[in-house]
């Protein structure tokens, strides 16, 4: 079986500062990737970032950047430059080769103006 | 605007009925995912079909079914309905072979009265 855990349920930032959101997992395969969900008040699903397991180097997407700890089973995210947009529910996930994406309890991160 | 379509967005219905949602993957696609995202269990895989076949199954009550058409539509049952059924439902879609490539639709929000 695999383990999400969010274990913050919820942070604040400054608008322009850095924010780095905390996820630890747990599985038994040796190849998976891991997201991360943005889901604002719409309740969209939208993909901020992905990580496949088996690539040392961390994934990257403007402002968004990982910090994928392998042998630890850590990955979180860092938002860098924050913007009133970025307030949201935030979703670490983890799928490996039954297709199944396994989500975390979310975290809701307000940014202050 | 992420390709799936999912209907309706909105159903608000009494316990012991039975609801149909249905969901449009993206063109091409033809595995199809469901979610569900409730307060007390949080998101959580349903079940996935691929071209027409079940392919994985989660945490999904023996009330619920699903079905893929031959057009790859899919549609999802809910059947006896409880309070506790009132959820947000998600469907995504993926590229065959690429489960870690979900594009999830709006969610279609399910109230049970």
């Amino acid at each position: 079986a695999q383990t999400v855990t969010q274990s913050q349920p919820e942070m604040s930032v400054q608008e322009a500062e850095t924010v780095t959101l905390s996820c630890t997992y747990d599985t038994s395969e040796s190849d998976y990737y891991l997201f991360w969900y943005k889901q604002p008040p719409s309740r969209q699903m939208i993909l901020v970032i992905r990580q496949e397991a088996y690539k040392q180097q961390n994934a990257t997407e403007n402002r968004f950047s990982v910090n994928f700890q392998k042998a630890a089973k850590s990955f979180s995210l860092k938002i860098s430059d924050s913007q009133l947009g970025d307030a949201a529910m935030y979703f670490c996930a983890l799928i490996g080769a039954n297709s199944k994406l396994t989500f975390g309890k979310g975290i809701t991160l307000s940014v202050r103006p | 605007d992420s390709g799936v379509t999912q209907t309706p967005k909105h159903l608000i219905t009494a316990t012991g009925q039975r609801v149909t949602l249905r969901c449009s993957p993206r063109s091409g696609d033809l595995s199809v995912y469901w979610y569900q995202q409730s307060l007390d269990q949080g998101l959580q895989f349903l079940i996935q079909y691929y071209n027409g076949e079940e392919r994985a199954k989660g945490n999904i009550l023996e009330r619920f079914s699903a079905q893929q058409f031959p057009d790859l539509h899919s549609e999802l049952n809910l059947s006896s309905l409880e309070l506790g059924d009132s959820a947000l439902y998600f469907c995504a879609s993926s590229p065959s072979g690429r489960a870690y490539e979900q594009y999830f639709g709006p969610g279609t929000r399910l109230t049970v009265t």
